[in-house]
């Protein structure tokens, strides 16, 4: 079993949408970051939490640490919003943050207008 | 320009061959990853340093090697190259004194043939 297991691995929906992608982890974790990967390759980070909740724009980020669960939400989907999302953990060592991180399979998100 | 660069963007090779990737920054972070990224696998951390005197092996090491040449440099190399190190290759940058969160580089597609 995956450290990191996301879900869906697919999602398609139509513009305007409220998206959700689901994170659960196995380990203990310093913090959890979500990224974003558009067709082109890039990867830019959108995310890094560690508690609570955080905003960017239209984009939620919630995380339960007792849970060992984060959630990305995507509120008004656009097609612009079609990209991969990747969740990924930092390993808690000593309650250091090592840096190191273990990454989903993340989820192809297609919007549709 | 880009904070963090890689070259090439695109390598074809035939098995065998000694290849060479390059990652610069000007960020002025002391860590530096190098991943790679294979259709259905996600990311997965090959080598990592903290500083210039520190290299440390990730998951997936065997048959690669890193020079961490200056605090803005941090080469990956394959050796031999075999065809199943074909896949797409990004460095990244992190500053653990502010957020840890990290920059990736466009990424490399090798190809080995």
């Amino acid at each position: 079993k995956n450290e990191v297991e996301q879900s869906p691995q697919n999602l398609t929906a139509q513009e305007g949408e409220f998206i959700t992608i689901n994170c659960s982890y196995s380990v203990g974790i310093s913090a959890l970051h979500w990224l974003q990967q558009h067709p082109g390759g890039g990867i830019v980070s959108l995310f890094m939490l560690s508690s609570g909740k955080k905003k960017h724009g239209r984009l939620i980020a919630t995380i339960n640490i007792q849970e060992k669960h984060s959630s990305l939400h995507i509120t008004a989907s656009h097609p612009r919003d079609s990209a991969v999302y990747i969740c990924a953990v930092s390993t808690n060592a000593g309650g250091t943050s090592y840096g190191k991180l273990t990454f989903g399979q993340g989820t192809i998100l297609t919007v549709h207008p | 320009d880009a904070d963090v660069t890689q070259t090439p963007r695109n390598r074809i090779t035939k098995t065998g061959k000694r290849i060479m990737l390059e990652c610069s920054q000007t960020k002025g972070h002391d860590r530096m990853y190098w991943y790679r990224q294979d259709p259905g696998l996600g990311l997965r951390l090959i080598y990592y340093s903290f500083d210039v005197k520190d290299i440390n092996k990730g998951e997936i090491s065997d048959g690669y090697s890193v020079s961490r040449q200056a605090q803005a440099k941090f080469s990956l190399s394959l050796e031999s190259a075999i065809p199943n190190q074909t896949a797409l290759y990004f460095c990244a940058t992190s500053d653990w004194t502010v957020t840890d969160t990290q920059y990736f580089g466009p990424g490399t597609r090798l190809t080995v043939l």
